[in-house]
């Protein structure tokens, strides 16, 4: 089963429009850690947040912010403002206290292209 | 502090071959992890070394193997080489369980 959804694939704007990235989980575990990567073309992945399932705070980090809701299962991602530099894949990923904290599952993924 | 390094970070090897990939992680972090990330199936859990132990593994067959070395670097092994092994081979270290991983630059390999 899919533990990790990001239902949009590609997601095109233009320049300075706000873009969010959905991610939906599923775990049965209490512990667990939330993660957000950013893939660029180079594909090295690049880490941006990680949160552990009892910090709903929501954060910024200049134009990027996340929104944590345990109700929903959800983890959202926020860039504020989009540039160029920001086209790359965005993948948010999950581990679990049960199967190992440092087993990542990762979601399909969300190709983001920042048009000019 | 360097980052995880990869190496090589192209390799090009016909069926039924076997490949090393080799992964420094970043200096004082003694756990590494495998994926293998290809366009069908995505970003996949291959396994986890932690002093020089395997300490998880993933949903692959044992043509995929790994080892780490006192020093953390580790290496991951592919025998008998099939065309569906084309992928790029993504390592990450971190420094204590739970923590966060970093990602090398990756070996993109290809199966002719």
């Amino acid at each position: 089963a899919q533990k990790v959804t990001q239902a949009q694939t590609e997601i095109s704007v233009v320049e300075k429009e706000d873009v969010t990235l959905d991610c939906v989980y599923e775990t049965r575990d209490t512990t667990y850690y939330l993660f957000w990567y950013k893939q660029p073309p180079s594909g090295e992945l690049v880490f941006l947040i990680r949160r552990n399932s009892f910090d709903e705070q929501n954060e910024i980090s200049g134009r990027y912010s996340w929104n944590f809701q345990k109700s929903t299962s959800s983890f959202n991602f926020t860039i504020t403002a989009s540039q160029v530099v920001d086209s790359a894949v965005y993948f948010c990923a999950l581990s679990e206290e049960s199967t190992g904290n440092n087993r990542l599952a990762f979601g399909k993924g969300n190709q983001v292209v920042v048009i000019p | 502090k360097a980052g995880v390094t990869q190496t090589p970070r192209y390799l090009i090897k016909t069926r039924g071959q076997q490949v090393t990939l080799s992964c420094s992680p970043i200096s004082g972090h003694r756990s590494v992890s495998w994926y293998q990330q290809t366009p069908g199936q995505g970003l996949q859990f291959l396994f986890e070394y932690f002093s020089e132990t395997q300490r998880n593994k993933g949903n692959f067959p044992g043509r995929f193997s790994g080892r780490q070395f006192s020093n953390s670097r580790s290496e991951m092994n592919v025998s008998t080489l099939e065309l569906g092994d084309s992928a790029l081979y993504l390592c990450a270290s971190s420094s204590t369980e739970p923590d966060t991983q970093y990602f090398g630059p990756g070996t993109r390999l290809t199966v002719l």
